[in-house]
């Protein structure tokens, strides 16, 4: 599995656009990018996941970039409530993925009013 | 239901005791996974489950620890003889599809306290 690097913390301000990236070097063909939310005392949410280019969903927006070898998370207009660890997961599609999630230590975002 | 659900929310079991942790994933998904959180943001997968049968369990510490998801039932897992360095937040995960499917929806979690 691709191993991933993410910073280990960033801060922001209400109402801030927020983009965390992703370092995966080593991405296969086959991997997806996803990213996970988790808010302290809970289980972590999923919050999108892509191959290529840009998804967009409720949420958030991922930007990968032709060689897929980092991916952004971008947070719009950021509130107090989006304070929580943001996992960036790279995994194979297919057979050779069991479905186990293989998380880094993430990142750790504060949103200050 | 619509959520994954996990009892008990907090446990404390003395050194050596049994711990035993319960798991109901959402009605039709067909997959179940274990994680443990010890420290803070550092997950560890324990193991998965197609419906009652297990499909990875290489995460599992097996002289101490065993799952099962029966019919019918909650899925478990058992901690026999409970050491200090079990102490962790245990989540459950539910999802349709293992495989290249990502997105799985896990439980608040059971916190492990062993004393």
């Amino acid at each position: 599995l691709a191993k991933t690097t993410q910073p280990i913390s960033m801060d922001s301000y209400e109402g801030q656009e927020v983009n965390i990236t992703c370092s995966h070097n080593n991405i296969a063909t086959n991997d997806y990018i996803t990213w996970y939310q988790q808010f302290p005392s809970q289980g972590p949410r999923f919050i999108i996941q892509g191959y290529k280019t840009k998804v967009t969903n409720e949420v958030a927006s991922l930007f990968i970039p032709a060689d897929r070898k980092s991916s952004t998370l971008s947070l719009p207009r950021v509130s107090l409530s989006d304070t929580a660890v943001y996992y960036c997961l790279v995994g194979p599609n297919g057979s050779s993925n069991t479905g186990k999630l293989i998380f880094g230590q993430g990142t750790t975002l504060q949103v200050k009013p | 239901g619509e959520e994954v659900a996990q009892t008990p929310k907090h446990l404390v079991r003395g050194e050596g005791q049994k711990a035993k942790l319960y798991c109901a994933p959402i009605k039709g998904h067909s997959y179940v996974f274990w994680y443990q959180q010890v420290l803070k943001n550092e997950f560890k997968f324990l193991i998965s489950f197609q419906n009652e049968n297990v499909f990875d369990e290489t995460g599992m510490p097996k002289e101490r620890f065993s799952a099962k998801c029966l019919p019918n039932s909650p899925c478990s897992l058992e901690i026999q003889a409970t050491k200090l360095e079990d102490s962790a937040v245990y989540f459950c995960a539910s999802s349709q599809s293992e495989r290249g499917n990502y997105e799985q929806y896990f439980g608040p979690g059971t916190r492990l306290t062993v004393t």
